[in-house]
C-alpha cells in the first residue's frame, strides 16, 4: 500500500516571501502521478499542480513549483511571492496509473500567510 | 463548464438512520470518487465509479455503498449511521485517463450524526 507523509502540520510565511512544503511517499510502483491540492478555509479543494513520475522536469504553475526527487520519493511544493489568498491547507496526493480515481492523501499542511 | 456539485451541503441525522448523498460530476467526466474527511483520520478514499462500475473500494464497512448512473451522476449511501460517520464527504470527478488523472472536487456534504 502507498503512504504519503507531510511532516509539517503547520507553517507560516510572510506575504511576498517564499515557502516550501514537504511531502514524501512510499511506493513500489514505477508509474504514478503526484499532486498538490489546496483547501482554503471553508472552501472546496482545488488542484495546484500535478507531476507524472516518468517526467524528470519539475512541474511549474505560475508561482507554484515542485521539486520532484523520484529516487528519494520526495515531492515538495514551493510557493513564491506568497499572497494572503494562499492561506489554506495543502494536501500532497499520490495516484497509481493503474488506480485512476483513487488518490492517497497526506495529512495536510496548514499554511498561514501573514501580512 | 459547471463544477462538481454535491447535495445536500449540510445534513443532520440520528444514529441508526440512513443517508444518501448525491454528486454531479463535471460534464464529460466519467470517473467519480468519494472521500471521507475528518480531523482525526484526514482524507480517506471510499470508492470510485467509472461508467457505472465500481472500480476501486477503500477500507470502509459494508454500511457504505454507492452507485453511478448512466449520466455519470453518483450517489453514496450510509446505512445504520454511527456517531463516527460524522464527517465532510467529498466527491471528485475526473477524466481518469493519462491526460486527465487530476481530480476536481465538489464543496462536500457536511454530515453530522447525533
Amino acid at each position: 500500500a502507498q503512504t504519503v507523509t507531510q511532516s509539517q502540520p503547520e507553517m507560516s510565511v510572510q506575504e511576498a516571501e517564499t515557502v516550501t512544503l514537504s511531502c514524501t511517499y512510499d511506493t513500489s510502483e514505477n508509474n504514478y502521478y503526484l499532486f498538490w491540492y489546496k483547501q482554503p478555509p471553508s472552501r472546496q479543494m482545488i488542484l495546484v499542480i500535478r507531476q507524472e513520475a516518468y517526467k524528470q522536469q519539475n512541474a511549474t504553475e505560475n508561482r507554484f513549483s515542485v521539486n520532484f526527487q523520484k529516487a528519494a520519493k520526495s515531492f515538495s511544493l514551493k510557493i513564491s511571492d506568497s499572497q494572503l489568498g494562499d492561506t489554506a491547507m495543502y494536501f500532497c496526493a499520490f495516484m497509481k496509473y493503474t488506480n485512476a480515481g483513487k488518490s492517497t492523501f497526506g495529512d495536510g499542511t496548514t499554511l498561514t500567510v501573514k501580512p | 463548464k459547471a463544477g462538481v456539485t454535491q447535495t445536500p451541503r449540510y445534513l443532520i441525522k440520528t444514529r441508526g438512520q440512513q443517508v444518501t448523498l448525491s454528486c454531479s460530476p463535471i460534464s464529460g467526466h466519467r470517473s467519480v470518487s468519494w472521500y471521507q474527511q475528518t480531523p482525526g483520520q484526514g482524507l480517506q478514499f471510499l470508492f470510485e465509479y467509472f461508467s457505472e462500475t465500481q472500480r476501486n473500494k477503500g477500507n470502509f464497512p459494508g454500511r457504505f455503498s454507492g452507485r453511478q448512473f448512466s449520466n455519470s451522476r453518483s450517489e453514496m449511501n450510509v446505512s445504520t449511521l454511527e456517531l463516527g460517520d460524522s464527517a465532510l464527504y467529498l466527491c471528485a470527478s475526473s477524466l481518469a485517463g493519462r491526460q486527465g488523472a487530476e481530480q476536481y472536487f465538489g464543496p462536500g456534504t457536511r454530515l453530522t450524526v447525533t
